[in-house]
């Protein structure tokens, strides 16, 4: 079974600083990864995914995540935060499959704040 | 643009009153998804669509049911909803081959 942990409830930064984002999975196999932000009373939108390739993954907004197998980890980073990256941030995990289900295990999300 | 539509953005229902929350896409996916999010946690999968195949969750209530007529809309019927029903709930497409979900607006459902 597939599961994501992302160990934080809420992260804070200052604005200009490096964030860094947890989330640590399980899955049988290679993991499909990914990274979605919402922002209040909006859908989920994504950022980011990993499937296969280079470890380091680029997204929109400047938002950037390492897969590291033998961690279990995609961490979402960012090396300067701005006030509007304040939002909720969901990781999911997928197990790769050849036709059949297609549903992803979101993590419980983690808000992040940046002060200005 | 192509995109995912929620229609309503905001719905105020009665206990017990049904009411439908309807979404459309124009991405031509072939899977679409209910979620239900509240309270900034998780969102949760009610049922999805694959194709025209209906896959529920074991954990849905009855009183949550879908409709897909055609590739581009699908429906959530709540039959009688309770308090504990208000949410937001939140669409989703994705098809064969592309990994992405792509998520509506999502409808906050009141329940007075």
């Amino acid at each position: 079974a597939q599961s994501v942990a992302q160990p934080e409830d809420q992260v804070n930064v200052a604005e200009g600083n490096p964030l860094t984002v947890k989330c640590t999975y399980s899955v049988s196999g290679n993991p499909y990864l990914f990274w979605y932000v919402q922002y209040p009373n909006r859908g989920l939108q994504f950022l980011l995914k990993y499937i296969t390739g280079d470890n380091l993954v680029k997204g929109s907004y400047g938002f950037e995540a390492e897969f590291n197998k033998s961690q279990t980890s995609f961490h979402l980073k960012k090396p300067s935060a701005l006030v509007s990256d304040s939002a909720l941030y969901f990781c999911a995990v997928r197990e790769p499959t050849s036709g059949g289900s297609y549903i992803p295990t979101f993590g419980r999300g983690t808000s992040l704040i940046v002060h200005p | 643009d192509a995109m995912v539509i929620q229609n309503p953005r905001y719905q105020v229902t009665q206990f017990g009153k049904p009411v439908t929350l309807s979404c459309s896409q124009t991405l031509n996916h072939n899977v679409m998804y209910w979620y239900q999010q509240k309270s900034s946690q998780a969102p949760k999968l009610l049922f999805h669509y694959y194709d025209k195949d209906f896959n529920n969750e074991a954990d849905t209530p009855d009183n949550f049911q879908s409709r897909r007529p055609n590739t581009s809309f699908c429906f959530l019927d709540i039959r009688s909803p309770g308090l504990g029903d208000a949410a937001m709930y939140l669409c989703a497409t994705s098809t064969e081959g592309q990994e992405t979900q792509y998520f509506g607006p999502g409808t906050r459902l009141l329940v007075l």
